[in-house]
C-alpha cells in the first residue's frame, strides 16, 4: 500500500524558516510527480508546488513563488518543501501527494496525513 | 490563472437522496477536472479524475460529468458515511487550483 508520511512541521515566528520532508514508501518514487498541498485552518485546498519525477521542473503557486523550494532525492525517496520568509498566512496543514503523471500535473492519488506548521509571533 | 468556482458551498440532505454539485472553471479545461473528497480532520481522497473516471475502488454511487467549462459531481443516493466535504481541482496548466469546497451534511 501507496505510504507517504509528512515531517518538520512546528511552531515557528514570521520570518523564519522551515524545512517539510515527506517519506515514500511502497511505490517506485522516481516514476512520479509529487506534489505539496496546504490547507489553512477551516479553509479550502490550496495548491502550492510540484516537481516533475526527475526534479528537473519546478512549479510554485504565486503565493509562495521565490520564498519556498520544492525538491527530491529520488535515492531516499523523499520529497521537501523548503520554506523561507514564512508569515502568518502560511499557517496550514501541509500535505504532500502523489501524481502519477510524469508532467506532475494530473490527479492527486495518494495523500500523506499533513504535517502542521504555525507561523506566530 | 483559471479560477474554480463551486457551488453550493453546503448543502443539507437525506439518506438515499441524490447529492449534485457543480463546478465552474473560468476558462475551457478540456475534462482535466477532478474530485476529491474530504472527511473532518482526514487528508482529502481522489474519487473521480478526468472529469468521469472512477478510482479504483470509489463506490459506484459517486459520478462525475462535464467538459470545457461545467461540471457536475453527483452522489446517487447519498450515505451516512459520504458526510465530507467536496473540491473540484483543475489540471489544464499550472498553476493548478482547486473549488472552494462543498461541505455536504445530512439533514
Amino acid at each position: 500500500e501507496v505510504h507517504l508520511v509528512e515531517s518538520g512541521g512546528g511552531l515557528v515566528k514570521p520570518g523564519e524558516s522551515l524545512r517539510l520532508s515527506c517519506s515514500a514508501s511502497a511505490f517506485i518514487f522516481s516514476d512520479f510527480g509529487m506534489t505539496w498541498v496546504r490547507q489553512a485552518p477551516g479553509k479550502g485546498l490550496e495548491w502550492i508546488a510540484s516537481i516533475v519525477p526527475s526534479g528537473t521542473d519546478k512549479y510554485y503557486a504565486d503565493s509562495v513563488q521565490g520564498r519556498f523550494t520544492i525538491s527530491r532525492d529520488n535515492i531516499k525517496k523523499s520529497l521537501f518543501l523548503q520554506m523561507n520568509t514564512l508569515r502568518v498566512e502560511d499557517t496550514a496543514v501541509y500535505y504532500c501527494a502523489r501524481d502519477p503523471c510524469r508532467s506532475a500535473k494530473c490527479y492527486l492519488n495518494s495523500w500523506g496525513q499533513g504535517t502542521l506548521v504555525i507561523v506566530s509571533s | 490563472d483559471i479560477q474554480m468556482t463551486q457551488s453550493p458551498s453546503s448543502l443539507s440532505a437525506s439518506i438515499g437522496d441524490r447529492v449534485t454539485i457543480t463546478c465552474q472553471a473560468s476558462q475551457d479545461i478540456n475534462i482535466y477536472l477532478n474530485w476529491y473528497q474530504q472527511k473532518s480532520g482526514k487528508a482529502p481522497k481522489l474519487l473521480i479524475f478526468d472529469a468521469s473516471h472512477l478510482d479504483p475502488g470509489v463506490p459506484s454511487r459517486f459520478s462525475g460529468s462535464g467538459s470545457g467549462t461545467h461540471f457536475t459531481f453527483t452522489i446517487n443516493s447519498l450515505q451516512p458515511e459520504d458526510i465530507a466535504t467536496y473540491y473540484c481541482q483543475h489540471y489544464n496548466h499550472f498553476p493548478l487550483s482547486f473549488g472552494g469546497g462543498t461541505k455536504v451534511e445530512i439533514k
